[in-house]
């Protein structure tokens, strides 16, 4: 079977780093994606980490960890527009099947 | 378009009644997919298609549940005799199809279903 974990609110203020973990149960995994979906939006592609490490797009920074089934996302310099869900998912099986987290509530505070 | 187009954005029905749901996806995508949406909850898995066969119906919640997808293009969801857990909101997605790893999906603005 397939599930991620990741909490489901954070809270940062704007100009600050804040990091969004990911953890996975995932048989055939691929890779992990993360998504940002504003209020009323549909979800939009951020970032795809399929080896170990930190992948840099900008502000936002993603992370992986296989032996440890483990993500991150990171955002730096935060602004009020990032507030937003976001969403971890999980690569797996010969078509490339995803499966989403829960998502995490992201609000930015001034 | 240059995107996932869906139809209706927004379906309110009585219970009981049948809906369909029309998704358009990017010209050239051979990869479509239904999610189903809640409210503040998490992208729930539905059915895949790759051109017009669907290997993975495995999300349908229940046999009221189906779609299909003609000429390899657009895809309609469809919900017999609704019932009010069935409100969500419904999203698609598509992409080449090709298994390039890690491949984007790029998703549809939804179709917002209410059922009374």
């Amino acid at each position: 079977g397939q599930s991620l974990e990741q909490p489901s609110e954070v809270t940062a203020v704007e100009g600050a780093i804040v990091q969004i973990n990911c953890t996975y149960q995932t048989s055939g995994f691929y890779g992990l994606s993360w998504y940002q979906q504003h209020d009323g939006g549909a979800p939009t592609f951020l970032s795809y980490n399929a080896l170990d490490g930190l992948e840099e797009t900008g502000r936002f920074s993603s992370f992986l960890s296989r032996s440890d089934s483990y993500g991150y996302l990171l955002l730096q310099e935060l602004q009020m527009k990032d507030s937003a869900s976001y969403f971890c998912a999980s690569h797996s099986g010969g078509y490339q099947k995803v499966t989403f987290g829960i998502g995490t509530k992201l609000q930015v505070i001034p | 378009g240059a995107g996932v187009s869906q139809s209706p954005s927004n379906k309110v029905t009585e219970k009981g009644k049948d809906v369909e749901l029309r998704c358009d996806p990017i010209s050239g995508h051979t990869a479509l997919y239904w999610y189903r949406q809640s409210l503040g909850q998490g992208l729930e898995f539905l059915i895949y298609f790759q051109g017009n066969s669907a290997p993975d119906k495995s999300g349908l919640p229940s046999d009221r549940f189906s779609a299909e997808r003609t000429g390899g293009s657009v895809s309609t969801l469809t919900i017999q005799r609704t019932q009010q857990e069935d409100s969500a909101v419904y999203l698609c997605a598509s992409n080449l199809g090709v298994m390039v790893e890690g491949e984007t999906q790029y998703f549809g603005p939804g179709t917002r279903l209410l059922v009374l």
